[in-house]
């Protein structure tokens, strides 16, 4: 399979909790993006990564938030003390040009 | 400020007829790309079609095309022949090369074919 992964697919978390999601892009895309997506809403961009590097967070991204790219492979987004207000589907992309390949997303539910 | 603007909410079609998706966007980078995605009820987004800014021809692809008017800053998606399996939400979304190629996204236009 050649395509973004995205695990678990589904989460479902009580408040308080702390989560973790991770992203394979495909493996010569040196860009990955993340992206929530709340229910009836396009996706909003949250944080971008050149290889290792993090270029760009959306101010949506608390400090709760955090995402890393070590060696410039796979990405996890980690959120802290989840609130309900966080249930969304995060989307992961990468691309290497001007088109991006979306994974199939991981849904969370804050409960 | 919303960069990219669909003002159809939810949209009906009959099933082989033509369709059109409206799209604005704002930017004043002379360097931008415009895509339009399918996201159906599973929620994988799907590429449909690119546009870039200095496309001479309007983009198309299978019964998808993008009607590209630069001036008017307008992106609509065209759909022939409708087919059922089109029933979908339509995100049209923008790149901009100031900000990291990063794409941005309209709200969204639900799509139902009617049968």
């Amino acid at each position: 399979d050649t395509g973004v992964s995205q695990n678990p697919r589904h989460k479902i978390t009580k408040r308080g909790q702390n989560v973790t999601f991770r992203c394979d892009p495909i493996s010569e895309h040196n860009r990955l993006y993340w992206y929530r997506q709340t229910l009836g809403q396009g996706p909003e961009f949250l944080t971008y990564f050149q290889n290792e590097a993090q270029l760009e967070k959306s101010r949506l991204l608390s400090d709760r938030f955090s995402a890393e790219r070590p060696k410039g492979s796979f990405s996890t987004l980690e959120i802290q003390r989840t609130e309900q207000g966080d249930s969304a589907m995060y989307l992961c992309a990468s691309s290497l040009s001007y088109g991006y390949t979306f994974g199939s997303g991981t849904r969370l539910t804050v409960v | 400020a919303q960069k990219i603007t669909q003002t159809q909410p939810g949209m009906f079609v009959q099933e082989k007829e033509a369709v059109t998706l409206d799209c604005t966007y704002d930017t004043s980078d002379p360097s931008y790309g415009l895509f339009w995605y399918k996201q159906p009820s599973s929620g994988e987004m799907i590429f449909l079609i690119y546009q870039g800014s200095y496309d001479q021809q309007n983009a198309t692809e299978g019964r998808y095309s993008l009607n590209f008017q630069k001036a008017r800053k307008s992106a609509n998606l065209v759909i022939s022949a409708s087919q059922l399996g089109d029933s979908a939400m339509y995100f049209c979304a923008m790149r901009e090369r100031t900000s990291y190629d990063k794409v941005i996204f309209g709200p969204g236009t639900s799509l139902s074919v009617i049968p």
